[in-house]
């Protein structure tokens, strides 16, 4: 089984700042790779598929990037609502494992 | 815009069997516009994916817990549905419907449930 490692836990930010977020793996997922947003008590949201490819209607302030075992998570300007916690899913082998989440909070 | 609703029994006794409905509105399974998944979520955990089904039963099960799940699909009464054979304490979760448009992965979806918490204990 894959293993999907993110770092950091938890990211202190500022409205207005930048959010760099990693997912890694413990072997090749080619860009078979997808991040999902869940804010608490709601259903996670597809943000992006295949590493770099943007769900529909997903702010173009949201990009991935990343292929093989290292893949980013961008928020180039956080907003309010995009505190929260952030998955990351590897669909390249077959159980389909997330990573255990990095949290966005409010610094 | 396709909505998902879950329904079910939110408490199941152990070595029993788990049993989910999803019901799809603003979209027909028939269709075979979607892929149809189940996924969970552990209790202040992460994620865990289940497996999805297509229009034609064909599914697509996550090789941890295969030799205890089944999927079914209703196209008369637009609903999917999971079985999940002999539970214990570690399948108590929240049980996700979900689904993704066919021209996305199949294992990433984009319209979700509400999500259902389904506990096990005696």
């Amino acid at each position: 089984e894959i293993v999907l490692t993110q770092s950091p836990g938890t990211l202190s930010l500022s409205p207005g700042e930048r959010a760099t977020l990693s997912c890694r793996a413990s072997q090749s997922v080619n860009r078979y790779l997808a991040w999902y947003q869940q804010k608490p008590g709601r259903a996670p949201r597809l943000l992006i598929y295949g590493a770099s490819s943007r769900a529909t209607g997903i702010p173009d302030r949201f990009s991935g990037t990343g292929s093989g075992t290292d893949f980013t998570l961008t928020i180039s300007r956080l907003e309010p609502e995009d505190f929260a916690v952030y998955y990351c899913q590897q669909y390249g082998n077959s159980a389909h494992t997330f990573g255990q989440g990095t949290k966005v909070e409010i610094k | 815009q396709v909505q998902l609703q879950e329904s079910g029994p939110g408490l199941v006794k152990p070595l029993q069997t788990l049993s989910l409905t999803c019901t799809v509105s603003g979209g027909s399974i028939s269709s075979g516009g979607y892929y149809w998944s189940w996924i969970r979520q552990h209790p202040g955990k992460g994620l865990e994916w289940i497996g999805y089904i297509y229009h034609t039963g064909t599914t697509y099960y996550n090789p941890t817990l295969k030799s205890r799940v089944t999927m079914s699909v209703d196209t008369s009464t637009n609903q999917f549905s999971l079985n999940l054979s002999s539970v214990t304490a570690a399948d108590t979760a929240v049980y996700y419907c979900a689904c993704s448009i066919v021209t996305l992965p199949a294992a990433t979806p984009n319209f979700w449930g509400q999500g259902t918490l389904v506990t096990v204990s005696s």
